[in-house]
């Protein structure tokens, strides 16, 4: 079953801030993020392990609330560059594969 | 500089026709997925593999089969087109995790239209 993101879609403008929610039914081991480009294959943007810690770089990080299976994705004072679909995927314990998520689209105005 | 290289872009094809859909990778990588894109639907896994000859049905497995004959080479193959397998299909690659999946690297897609 595949995890849920919201928003599925969110505007803002350059400078401002976002947040992006996957949840999913199933326990989880893992969350992956993923940020896809218009036209372009979607890029590893950064993991977050059962037991870790918030991991993330520049002004992209993300949490992962293990209890409620659910993981988000904070985008600070948001680029133009940032503009693309988000999607998570997220993976069980034994399991040799990612469902993804439905996916963020996101949009930065100048 | 690690690729992910899906042999066409754009594809038409029309109903009943047995369409094959290439991927390669130069990573030397164990694992490789077939996933398809759909509005609103997000990635959705069709097949995977995690070795030469070996394959694993995904979530929608109905309608697609996969060959995987070299380790760099992963091909998805439709026996016979339908109008609903019109989508964007992407490839991507990884190495295999001790604890927990590595970072999937993707290809560009290939857009198939079945009319």
């Amino acid at each position: 079953q595949q995890p849920v993101q919201s928003p599925q879609a969110v505007i803002l403008r350059e400078g401002e801030d976002a947040v992006i929610n996957c949840s999913s039914s199933k326990a989880l081991y893992s969350v992956h993020w993923y940020r896809q480009k218009h036209g372009e294959a979607p890029v590893f943007l950064m993991i977050l392990l059962k037991g870790g810690e918030q991991k993330g770089h520049e002004k992209i990080s993300a949490s992962f609330n293990e209890k409620k299976q659910q993981s988000s994705l904070y985008l600070t004072a948001s680029q133009l560059s940032y503009s693309g679909t988000y999607f998570c995927g997220t993976e069980r314990q034994g399991a040799q594969k990612l469902v993804f998520g439905q996916g963020t689209r996101l949009t930065i105005n100048p | 500089d690690v690729k992910v290289t899906q042999s066409s872009r754009y594809l038409v094809k029309r109903t009943g026709e047995k369409v094959f859909l290439e991927c390669v990778q130069d990573m030397d990588h164990e694992n490789m997925f077939w996933y398809r894109q759909d509005p609103g639907l997000g990635l959705r896994l069709i097949y995977f593999s995690y070795d030469v000859k070996m394959k694993e049905k995904g979530d929608i497995p109905e309608g697609y089969s996969v060959s995987r004959e070299k380790k760099e080479r992963f091909s998805l193959i439709l026996e016979s087109a339908s109008t609903n397998q019109t989508s964007m299909y992407l490839c991507a690659s990884s190495n295999p995790g001790t604890a927990h999946q590595e970072t999937q690297y993707f290809g560009p897609g290939t857009r198939l239209l079945v009319l």
